[in-house]
């Protein structure tokens, strides 16, 4: 299988601060990665997709301006949120997915992580 | 966005019992997967369907999708405290959208 892997895995921050998150793919190169995000309880929403050399596109309702993402490379990306608040607190997942030479929709999640924002 | 409802919401049986959970979803689509997620962790990926297939099995899981309803359903069965988790059902193409989530409570 393939291995995503998000870093920090936590982070505690002020409201008014930016914060980085990185996706990284460790052993394939992903053209294409999404971020999702997740509220206690609740299920994954797509927040957007992030295409390598390009902008993201992003779902309805979820702020560009605030959600940066940046698909600098084939195994990165990073999602910053901007000066966050309390209401952005949640747990942030990333998916990269796989090309294979039959297109087989293999996506594989990092393990996630948790935003707190003070 | 979400792909549809998961039902039930949440379900709460005893060790050894089989677990049934549905799902249902709002468009075409190439495949359906079924993820689970431990309490604040990432999600595991269980199974992949076919649209092209009816029913899957994998150790005590066995998947069913039913495309003229629109319809996945998974069984768990023996279930064990372990298996207390999130089960999302999950639609597969270009983007991958997640159901609402069933939260199974297996009591030893």
């Amino acid at each position: 299988g393939a291995v995503v892997s998000q870093h920090p895995s936590r982070v505690i921050c002020k409201s008014g601060t930016s914060v980085k998150i990185e996706c990284r793919s460790l052993d394939f190169q992903a053209t294409t990665m999404f971020w999702y995000r997740q509220f206690p309880k609740q299920s994954l929403m797509l927040m957007a997709t992030s295409n390598e050399g390009s902008k993201a596109t992003y779902e309805q309702g979820v702020e560009k301006d605030k959600f940066l993402i940046n698909h600098a490379s084939l195994t990165l990306s990073t999602l910053t949120v901007t000066s966050a608040h309390p209401e952005d607190s949640s747990f942030y997942i990333c998916s990269a997915r796989k090309p294979q030479v039959v297109q087989s929709d293999t996506q594989y999640f990092g393990p996630g992580t948790r935003l707190t924002v003070l | 966005s979400q792909q549809g409802e998961e039902d039930p919401q949440a379900l709460s049986i005893q060790e050894g019992e089989n677990a049934t959970m549905n799902c249902s979803y709002k468009t075409s689509i190439n495949n359906l997967q079924w993820y689970r997620q431990n309490s604040g962790r990432g999600l595991v990926h269980l199974i992949l369907i076919r649209s092209n297939e009816r029913e899957k099995h994998s150790g005590r899981l066995r998947v069913t999708l039913d495309t003229s309803k629109k319809s996945s359903s998974l069984l768990i069965t023996a279930s064990r405290a372990a298996d207390t988790a999130s089960y999302f059902c999950a639609t597969g193409g270009f983007k991958t959208i997640f159901g609402a989530g069933t939260r199974l409570f297996v009591k030893a």
